[in-house]
């Protein structure tokens, strides 16, 4: 069964980081490629970033472009979002995906999602 | 990047078929996947590649994608389909991941 558990969630002021975790379970982890989806409240879901399975292209949004660095390490089965200088407008649920593609370099469609962290950026 | 238009709200009575659009320029010539939100949950995929269903979800869902619109269909729509739909396509000029605004299906 594959399981997603996202966690760093938490409050954070503007201009702080923050750094996400998803731990991935229940698939070969290096195959796939992962991501973030994030869900400002009471607005629809919005692409964040991206990471491919095995040579590791990354992509971003150009609202977290040069703020946010996604990463993943194969030996713990986790991929990472660091957050840098947050903003307000980074207020949201973020959502952790598993690609539906064996072997993608990029993202296709996320046949799994975590539960997601919510991440509040206030002062 | 590409712009994906959704109708905020699509009302549709039980039994009845509902139908939900994404439009996009020549949207038809690239895949597009669906996904169905319910209140305090994560996304669940309903249909991958304009009209593959992922195991698990019923017939009644359905899709097809053609010229400038892609479209959703819902047959026999039950209360338990009440949810937010959301399109999504890959975008190659730009690299981007994108999503459609989503649409509210209610079921009067």
């Amino acid at each position: 069964e594959v399981q997603l558990l996202e966690s760093g969630g938490g409050l954070v002021q503007p201009g702080g980081s923050l750094k996400l975790s998803c731990a991935a379970s229940g698939f070969t982890f290096s195959t796939y490629a992962m991501s973030w989806v994030r869900q400002a409240p009471g607005k629809g879901v919005e692409w964040v970033s991206s990471i491919s399975g095995s040579v590791g292209s990354t992509y971003y949004a150009d609202s977290v472009k040069g703020r946010f660095a996604i990463s993943r390490d194969s030996s713990k089965n986790t991929v990472y979002l660091q957050m840098n200088n947050l903003r307000a407008e980074d207020t949201a649920v973020y959502y952790c995906a598993k690609d539906g593609i064996l072997g993608s370099i990029r993202p296709y469609y996320f046949d799994y999602w975590g539960q997601g962290t919510l991440v509040t950026v206030s002062s | 990047s590409s712009v994906l238009t959704q109708p905020p709200s699509v009302s549709v009575a039980p039994g009845k078929t509902a139908t939900i659009t994404c439009g996009g320029n020549n949207i038809g010539d690239i895949g597009v996947h669906w996904y169905q939100q319910k209140p305090g949950q994560a996304p669940v995929l309903v249909i991958y590649y304009d009209s593959d269903r992922p195991s698990g979800i019923p017939e009644r869902f359905s899709g097809s994608n053609s010229g400038n619109t892609a479209t959703l269909t819902i047959g026999r729509v039950e209360a338990g389909d009440e949810a937010d739909y959301y399109c999504q396509v890959w975008d190659t000029n730009s690299d981007h991941l994108v999503f459609g605004g989503g649409t509210k299906l209610t079921v009067l």
